[in-house]
């Protein structure tokens, strides 16, 4: 969901173990909802995206969850890498919306 | 080849100036968004277009004006700059309203 003036949440983890970053999301009519990975001076990425009609989606070493029910997405990262250090981003829009909402975004830092 | 191509890159520039920032696509989309990332990387969209028809404008000051002259270009004009738009600006497209979109590189605005 949208975020009010808050900090920018931090995740610290080691080389090689799993990460998992969370998002709530604020739209009950939201139907789509895609994972964006933000590296230093450059634009939003496409990572990986789930529809409503389904609840788990994996790519490779990544993998997104969602929970109507509570209205949660999360990112699954395995075996962290130094390159995954970034900020993502949880995003959600609903069919013919036009209009995609970004969370408040998660600061990943990889220890080597 | 870059998708999603803007420019310029940087700009600073005094108050009470006016400035363009220009978006062009290569990608064959129809849905063109301007995005306004601030300090706290907090990403709010701004407008968005679909078929050079603007669909969104989310309280956007009317000093901000958008200018789509065709489906593969979105531009942004900014009147009477002030300190408070300040800001990376994100220029992005997509196929219709829930696909992932692409983003440039940003132009990271200042106004002094």
């Amino acid at each position: 969901g949208e975020s009010v003036g808050l900090h920018l949440p931090t995740l610290s983890v080691q080389e090689g173990d799993n990460s998992i970053i969370n998002c709530a999301y604020s739209n009950s009519a939201s139907d789509y909802f895609i994972w964006y990975k933000q590296e230093s001076g450059k634009g939003p990425q496409f990572i990986i995206d789930i529809r409503s009609n389904m609840d788990k989606r994996q790519g490779q070493r990544v993998t997104v969850l969602l929970n109507k029910t509570v209205k949660h997405l999360s990112l699954q990262i395995a075996a962290t890498q130094p390159g995954d250090s970034a900020v993502y981003f949880c995003a959600e829009t609903y069919t013919g919306g036009f209009k995609t909402i970004f969370g408040a975004g998660t600061r990943l830092f990889v220890k080597a | 080849d870059t998708a999603v191509s803007q420019t310029p890159k940087y700009l600073v520039t005094q108050m009470g100036n006016d400035k363009s920032i220009k978006c062009e696509q290569n990608l064959g989309h129809d849905t063109m968004y301007w995005y306004k990332q601030d300090s706290k990387k907090f990403l709010k969209i701004m407008f968005s277009y679909n078929n050079k028809e603007l669909i969104i404008n989310e309280t956007v000051p009317n000093r901000f004006s958008p200018k789509s002259p065709d489906k593969a270009h979105l531009n942004l004009h900014i009147n009477s700059l002030e300190l408070g738009d300040s800001a990376v600006y994100f220029c992005a497209s997509s196929y219709g309203s829930n696909t992932e979109a692409f983003f440039g590189q940003g132009t990271r605005l200042t106004v002094v």
